[in-house]
C-alpha cells in the first residue's frame, strides 16, 4: 500500500475562497509526523505546516490549517482566503519509522490553481 | 540566516559520465537529505546524512552515492549516468531530529543526453 495518497489530480479555487487538499496515509507506527509542502513553478519546496501523531490539536500556521483525523488516517490541508500566489503543487509527506528506517515519504502531489 | 544552497543549479551531461552535486545546509543544521524528483516517479528519497554518517538510504542503485563533511555540507555523486537520471535533485536540511521540518534548497536540474 502507498504510504501517502493524494488522489485529487488538480484543484481550482476562486481567489479569497477556502480550499481543502486531501491526503491519506498508511503506517503501523504509533509515532509519526505529517508535513505539507508547497512547490511553485520555480521548483523550490516550501514547508507549510507540521502535525505530530500525538498532537491533540490540529496544527495551524497563518492561512494554513491541517485537518488531522487520526482514526481515518487523513491529514487534509485547508487553505483559507486563497491568493493568486497559492497556485502551486502541494505535497503531503510523512515521516515514520525509527533510526535507519526513518525517512520522509512524499505523496504524488496536487496542483492547485487559484482563479482571479 | 541564509537558506539551503545547491550548486550548480543546472547541469547537462551525457550518458556514461559522472556528476557531483553540492549542498550547503542552513547554518546549525546537521542533517542533510537528498531527493530525486521526476514527473513519473515524483519525489523519491535518496539518502540522509547526519554528522558525516549516512543515517538511512532509499531504494536507488549503487551508482548514487553521497557524503557529508564536518561542516555539514554534503555532496552527492552519480556515476555512469543514464538517461533516466534526468531529474530535479533536491537537498534538504534540518536540525537533526526526525520530526523537525526539512528546509529545501532550490534544486539542481540535471539533464542527461
Amino acid at each position: 500500500a502507498q504510504k501517502i495518497t493524494q488522489t485529487q489530480p488538480g484543484m481550482f479555487v476562486q481567489e479569497k475562497e477556502a480550499v481543502t487538499l486531501d491526503c491519506t496515509y498508511d503506517t503501523s507506527d504509533q509515532s509519526y509526523g505529517l508535513f505539507w509542502y508547497k512547490q511553485p513553478s520555480s521548483g523550490e519546496m516550501i514547508f507549510l505546516i507540521y502535525q505530530g501523531s500525538y498532537d491533540e490539536q490540529n496544527a495551524t500556521e497563518g492561512r494554513y490549517s491541517l485537518n488531522f483525523q487520526k482514526a481515518r488516517k487523513s491529514a487534509n490541508l485547508v487553505i483559507s482566503a486563497s491568493q493568486l500566489g497559492d497556485s502551486a503543487m502541494y505535497f503531503c509527506a510523512m515521516r515514520d519509522g525509527t533510526g535507519a528506517n526513518s525517512k520522509l515519504t512524499f505523496g504524488k502531489g496536487i496542483t492547485l490553481s487559484v482563479r482571479p | 540566516k541564509a537558506g539551503v544552497t545547491q550548486t550548480p543549479r543546472y547541469l547537462i551531461k551525457t550518458r556514461g559520465q559522472q556528476v557531483t552535486l553540492s549542498c550547503s545546509p542552513i547554518s546549525g543544521h546537521r542533517s542533510v537529505s537528498w531527493y530525486q524528483q521526476t514527473p513519473g516517479q515524483g519525489l523519491q528519497f535518496l539518502f540522509e546524512y547526519f554528522s558525516e554518517t549516512q543515517r538511512n538510504k532509499g531504494n536507488f542503485p549503487g551508482r548514487f552515492s553521497g557524503r557529508q563533511f564536518s561542516n555539514s555540507r554534503s555532496e552527492m555523486n552519480v556515476s555512469t549516468l543514464e538517461l533516466g537520471d534526468s531529474a530535479l535533485y533536491l537537498c534538504a536540511s534540518s536540525l537533526g531530529s526526525a520530526y523537525n521540518e526539512q528546509f529545501f534548497g532550490p534544486g539542481t536540474r540535471l539533464t542527461v543526453l
